[in-house]
């Protein structure tokens, strides 16, 4: 079993929906938990950035932690086509340890 | 500010051959990471430098691959000899350190296929 799991898609929604994309994960240990964006042939960007659980909010986008539940989400409000890319879920225990990434989910919103 | 530039983007060799990956970090970032991403998988870490030093370099096939950051601030990374299942895009990232959110910025990769 993989440390960090999620969904690889392919989603594709309407303009202007909402976006839920999640991962799950194993190790309890985990503190730190970041969302990416990768567009084709471009390396990840960081969208959002959360320590422990709890809601972080930025724009169209909205990151949650469920620690208990080893659950954490990435939410896109008012989705527009240029949202289309792979999202990677990341985590990482202390920071000094590595991130862990999730497989990556492809997203695409169609106009 | 210009980001992280990678060169080649793209290399093609047939196996068994040598081939190397060059990385220039952002600017004043003292932490630089290699990884290594599949097709539909996320990038999975090779090996981290702060400064000249290796910190972490336990994922680092080190049989075949090896790396260098002799000053501190660009880096190489060398297969030899190259293997099939070498085919992948090589990430590399800069960093601050100390920082507690530990922001990554990705350059754009190289492409490796190899025949």
């Amino acid at each position: 079993q993989k440390e960090v799991e999620q969904d690889p898609g392919p989603l594709s929604v309407p303009e202007g929906a909402i976006v839920s994309l999640n991962c799950t994960y194993s190790n309890s240990a985990f503190q730190y938990f970041m969302w990416y964006r990768q567009y084709s042939r471009k390396g990840p960007e960081l969208l959002m950035y959360t320590y422990s659980s709890g809601n972080k909010e930025d724009g169209r986008f909205t990151a949650q932690v469920d620690k208990s539940s080893k659950y954490i989400s990435l939410f896109i409000r008012d989705s527009q086509p240029s949202d289309s890319a792979t999202y990677l879920c990341a985590m990482r225990n202390s920071s000094a340890s590595k991130i862990i990434f999730g497989s990556g989910t492809r997203l695409s919103i169609r106009p | 500010e210009a980001g992280v530039v990678q060169s080649p983007r793209y290399k093609i060799i047939e196996k068994k051959q040598p081939v190397a990956f060059w990385c220039n970090p952002i600017s004043g970032h003292n932490t630089l990471y290699w990884y290594l991403q599949n097709l539909g998988q996320g990038p999975e870490l090779l090996i981290r430098y702060e400064n000249e030093e290796a910190v972490d370099d336990s994922q680092l096939p080190k049989d075949r691959f090896s790396a260098e950051r002799l000053k501190g601030v660009d880096s190489t990374l060398k297969i030899q000899p190259a293997e099939l299942g070498d085919s992948a895009v090589y990430l590399c990232a800069s960093s601050f350190t100390p920082d507690r959110e530990e922001t990554q910025y990705f350059g754009p990769g190289t492409r490796l296929l190899v025949l």
